[in-house]
C-alpha cells in the first residue's frame, strides 16, 4: 500500500523559503503525476501544482508560479515542495498528493494517495 | 480560473438520511469532476472521479452525477463514518479548482 510521510518547517517569518517534503513509501514515484495542495483560511483548498518525476514536466497554478518549485528525486522517491517569500497568506495545511499518469483530462483519475499533511504558520 | 461552489455550507443529517451536495462550476467542465471526503486530522480520500465513477473500496452508497456545469454527490444512506467534509474539484483545465467543502454533520 502506497504512504506518503510529510515533513518540513512549520513555523516560518514573513519572507522565508517554506520547504517541504513528501517521501513515498509502498510504490513508485514514476508513472504518476503528484501533486501539492493547500488548504488556507483565506482560498480554501488550492492547487499549487504538479509534477511528472518520469519526464520532468512540471505545471504550476498561476497564481502562485512566480513563487513555486516543485521536486522530484527518483533514487530518493521524494518530492520537493519550495515556496518562496511567504508571508501570513500562506499559512495553511500543506498536503502531497497521488495523481495518475497519462493524458489530462481523459487519464486523470482523481488524486487518490494523500499524504496527512503539514501545518505552516507565517508569523512574525 | 474555473469558480467551484458548493452548497450547501453545511448540511445537517441523521444516520440513514439520504444527502445531496451540489457543486456548481463556473464554466462548463464535461464531466471531469473528482469528489473527496476529507475527516480533520486525516488525509483526503477519493470517492469519485470524471464525475459519477466510484473509486475503487468506495461504498455503492455514494453515488455522483452531472455534466457541463452542475453536479452532485449523492449518499442514499448515511452512515456514522460519512460526517465529514466533502469537496468537488474540477480538473478540465489545467489548473485545478477546489469547491469550498460542505461540512456534513450530526443533526
Amino acid at each position: 500500500q502506497v504512504h506518503l510521510q510529510q515533513w518540513g518547517a512549520g513555523l516560518l517569518k514573513p519572507s522565508e523559503t517554506l520547504s517541504l517534503t513528501c517521501a513515498v513509501s509502498g510504490g513508485s514515484v514514476s508513472g504518476y503525476y503528484w501533486t501539492w495542495i493547500r488548504q488556507t483560511p483565506g482560498k480554501g483548498v488550492e492547487w499549487i501544482g504538479e509534477i511528472n518525476p518520469h519526464s520532468g514536466y512540471t505545471n504550476y497554478n498561476p497564481s502562485l508560479e512566480s513563487r513555486v518549485t516543485i521536486s522530484a528525486d527518483t533514487s530518493t522517491k521524494q518530492l520537493s515542495l519550495k515556496l518562496n517569500s511567504v508571508a501570513a497568506a500562506d499559512t495553511g495545511v500543506y498536503y502531497c498528493a497521488r495523481g495518475s499518469g497519462g493524458l489530462r483530462p481523459l487519464y486523470f483519475y482523481g488524486l487518490d494517495v494523500w499524504g496527512q499533511g503539514t501545518t505552516v504558520t507565517v508569523s512574525s | 480560473d474555473i469558480q467551484m461552489t458548493q452548497s450547501p455550507s453545511t448540511l445537517s443529517a441523521s444516520v440513514g438520511d439520504r444527502v445531496t451536495i451540489a457543486c456548481r462550476a463556473s464554466q462548463s467542465i464535461r464531466n471531469w469532476l473528482a469528489w473527496y471526503q476529507h475527516k480533520p486530522g486525516k488525509a483526503p480520500r477519493l470517492l469519485m472521479y470524471k464525475a459519477s465513477t466510484l473509486e475503487s473500496g468506495v461504498p455503492s452508497r455514494f453515488s455522483g452525477s452531472g455534466f457541463g456545469t452542475d453536479f452532485t454527490l449523492t449518499i442514499s444512506s448515511l452512515q456514522p463514518d460519512d460526517f465529514a467534509i466533502y469537496y468537488c474539484q474540477q480538473y478540465n483545465t489545467y489548473s485545478w479548482t477546489f469547491g469550498q467543502g460542505t461540512k456534513v454533520e450530526i443533526k
